[in-house]
């Protein structure tokens, strides 16, 4: 069974520093994979998502992402983070039937001023 | 509507009481589907629909838990003879066609069962 795990529960960064928050995915096959942020009292907004091709991916938000199928990871990145990028984020993956996602337990971002 | 609307936003009941949660999807989306998130945890799926039909329900812990879209539009999750481990925040999502598209995302129905 596919599974995602996200090993930073909490992250805290400063705001205008770099971020990368983890993503690490158990698929037999080719996945398809997603980066959703969920900020309070609001439902998931999809940031990006990788399906194939070039294995760096752009997303909303100046955030990026990049596939490595070496090491099963998806992790997410932003140069410069923002205040307001302060949110709780899921890596999600999908599989080939095309209508499940199967989420990891979310990294909450904390942004210091 | 300009985005998934869930209703109610939160709900409060007690064990034993049946419960009834609504979603209405953005209009045209033909898939929706139904996640549950506990505290700390990611969401979790429960349930999918192409238009009317319930394409896929193993998501669902047990036969408590049921869903229905009768006419392709909004989606009513029931779950019956509430527990407390029922206590959630239940998610509601559309997309035009399936998972590989952007899929949006209600609000959610947070759910307390004393």
């Amino acid at each position: 069974a596919q599974s995602v795990t996200q090993p930073d529960i909490h992250i805290t960064v400063s705001e205008g520093a770099s971020l990368e928050l983890r993503c690490n995915y158990s698929y037999g096959a080719t996945p398809y994979l997603f980066w959703y942020v969920q900020s309070p009292g609001q439902g998931l907004q999809l940031l990006l998502k990788y399906f194939s091709g070039d294995t760096l991916v752009q997303g909303i938000k100046g955030f990026e992402a990049e596939f490595k199928r070496s090491q099963s990871s998806f992790n997410l990145r932003k140069p410069s983070v923002h205040w307001s990028d302060a949110a709780e984020y899921f890596c999600a993956v999908g599989e080939g039937s095309n209508y499940k996602l199967t989420f990891g337990k979310g990294t909450l971002l904390t942004v210091n001023p | 509507g300009a985005g998934v609307s869930q209703s109610p936003r939160y709900k409060v009941t007690k064990r034993g009481q049946d419960v009834a949660l609504r979603c209405d999807p953005i209009s045209g989306h033909v898939s929706l589907y139904w996640y549950r998130q506990a505290l700390g945890q990611g969401p979790e799926f429960l349930t999918y629909f192409n238009y009317e039909a319930q394409q896929d329900k193993s998501g669902l812990p047990n036969d408590r838990f049921s869903a229905e879209r009768p006419e392709g539009s909004i989606s009513t999750l029931t779950i019956q003879r509430t527990e407390q481990r029922d206590s959630a925040m239940y998610r509601c999502a559309s997309s035009m066609t399936g998972a590989r598209e952007k899929l949006f995302f209600g609000s959610g129905t947070q759910l307390s069962v004393l």
